[in-house]
């Protein structure tokens, strides 16, 4: 039931680009994103809706393939501050996120 | 206040000790979830409460386990006769309940309690 997330773990260099996937066996009705950075609170990034309608972070964007039960989280040009731990939090309808795996984001510079 | 307040930040238990953890959410937010987080995993949903009915508590993993909010504001989760691996990071989230049921509703974080029972 907890959602899949891919990669498990990516280092970059400042200013690359990546890609973080989330996969769900159950359909979802939305799909929030969250970065935790160590020993501190996860932090609200982004939301995707049934239907399209997003809420979120200027410098990140994501898709939500409802058909597939899959969302991704892109992050372009990354800096230094994007490290963290990301996790996805699928809704399935009711109240509460069910929290993904996690993928831990290193940039160096 | 301005943001999820938590405390104890940090507890350290002897097995079998009882411990509380208090929440004080976001003024004016109606739902509030409490999460358990292993060291390297993702967080864990416990419990839920709209103002001051818990309306979820499927996540709780025991009987040992009790989660309050009397009053619809401050929370208290308690665990009872506590076991070592009870040991993990509970966290409070707090959010406004802009749309019942559509998933649409942000929640915002404390910094947690990082509970270690010996």
């Amino acid at each position: 039931q907890q959602p899949v997330q891919s990669p498990q773990a990516v280092i970059l260099r400042e200013g690359e680009d990546a890609v973080i996937n989330c996969s769900s066996s159950k359909a979802l009705y939305s799909v929030h994103w969250y970065r935790q950075k160590h020993g501190e609170a996860p932090v609200f990034l982004m939301i995707l809706l049934k239907g399209g309608e997003q809420k979120g972070h200027e410098k990140i964007s994501a898709s939500f393939n409802e058909k597939k039960q899959q969302s991704s989280l892109y992050l372009t040009a990354s800096q230094l501050s994007y490290s963290g731990t990301y996790f996805c939090g699928p809704n399935f309808g009711n109240e509460k996120l069910t929290f993904g795996t996690g993928t831990r984001l290193t940039i160096i510079p | 206040g301005a943001g999820v307040s938590q405390s104890p930040r940090y507890k350290v238990a002897k097995r079998g000790q009882d411990v509380a953890l208090r929440c004080d959410p976001i003024s004016g937010h109606v739902s509030l979830f409490w999460y358990q987080q292993a060291l390297g995993q993702g967080p864990e949903f416990l419990t839920y409460f709209q103002n001051e009915a818990q309306l979820d508590k499927s996540g709780l993993p025991s009987d040992r386990f009790f989660a309050e909010r009397p009053e619809g504001s401050v929370s208290t989760l308690k665990i009872q006769r506590t076991q070592q691996e009870d040991s993990a990071v509970y966290l409070c989230a707090s959010s406004l309940r802009e749309g019942f049921g559509t998933g649409a509703n942000v929640l915002t974080f404390g910094a947690g309690s990082r509970l270690t029972v010996l």
